[in-house]
């Protein structure tokens, strides 16, 4: 069975600092996809990225970068810099091959980011 | 805006009915997936739709139905409504089956049970 696990809840940072939001699965497939969504809170999910089980290669997107490690089965996402604007629930999710379209979200983690 | 479009935004109804959640994908995409998101349970996949056929199914109750028309559009019945239900429901679509693409998600129907 496949699991997703946000263990930070809640973080706040202070504007400007940088932030890092983990995530650790856990799945039988060899071949599975991660992805990350953002829920400001007007309350739409939003989709931030995804990643490929077989593509370890860690990728950088303006402040956003995710490292991604298979030997750790973890899938981190940092934020640069961070801004206001950024505060949101961060949601890590996982599907397998098998099931491709069969989603198993983390309980998400709400991150606030003080001026 | 994701394109994707979720009716109503909004829906209030008593324990007992039945209602009709609707969702109108990207133009081009074949899969739609269904979320219920509540506070005790957090995001929780419900069932995928690919050109009209059942694809995934999750935790999804007897009491709720779904299903995807020739025009791709799909919509989500929830009967016997229970005061648990109330939540905030979510419609993705994506391009294809789900292996390879991310999944556009909707702004969401917020459903209360009085």
């Amino acid at each position: 069975a496949q699991k997703v696990t946000q263990a930070q809840t809640e973080i706040s940072v202070v504007e400007k600092e940088d932030v890092t939001l983990d995530c650790v699965y856990e799945t039988r497939d060899t071949t599975y996809y991660l992805f990350w969504y953002k829920q400001p809170p007007s309350g739409e999910l939003v989709f931030l990225i995804r990643r490929n089980s077989f593509d370890e290669q860690n990728e950088i997107s303006g402040r956003y970068s995710w490292n991604f490690q298979k030997s750790t089965s973890s899938f981190n996402f940092t934020i640069t810099a961070s801004q206001v604007v950024d505060s949101a629930v961060y949601f890590c999710a996982l599907s397998e091959e098998e099931n491709a379209g069969k989603s198993t979200f983390g309980d998400g983690t709400t991150l606030t980011v003080k001026p | 805006d994701s394109g994707v479009t979720q009716t109503p935004k909004h829906l209030i109804t008593a324990t007992g009915q039945r209602v009709t959640l609707r969702c109108s994908p990207r133009s081009g995409d074949l899969s739609v997936y269904w979320y219920q998101q509540s506070l005790d349970q957090g995001l929780q996949f419900l069932i995928q739709y690919y050109n009209g056929e059942e694809r995934a199914k999750g935790n999804i109750l007897e009491r709720f139905s779904a299903q995807q028309f020739p025009d791709l559009h799909s919509e989500l019945n929830l009967s016997s409504l229970e005061l648990g239900d109330s939540a905030l429901y979510f419609c993705a679509s994506s391009a294809g089956t789900g292996e390879y693409q991310p999944q556009h998600f909707g702004d969401g129907t917020r459903l209360s049970i009085l």
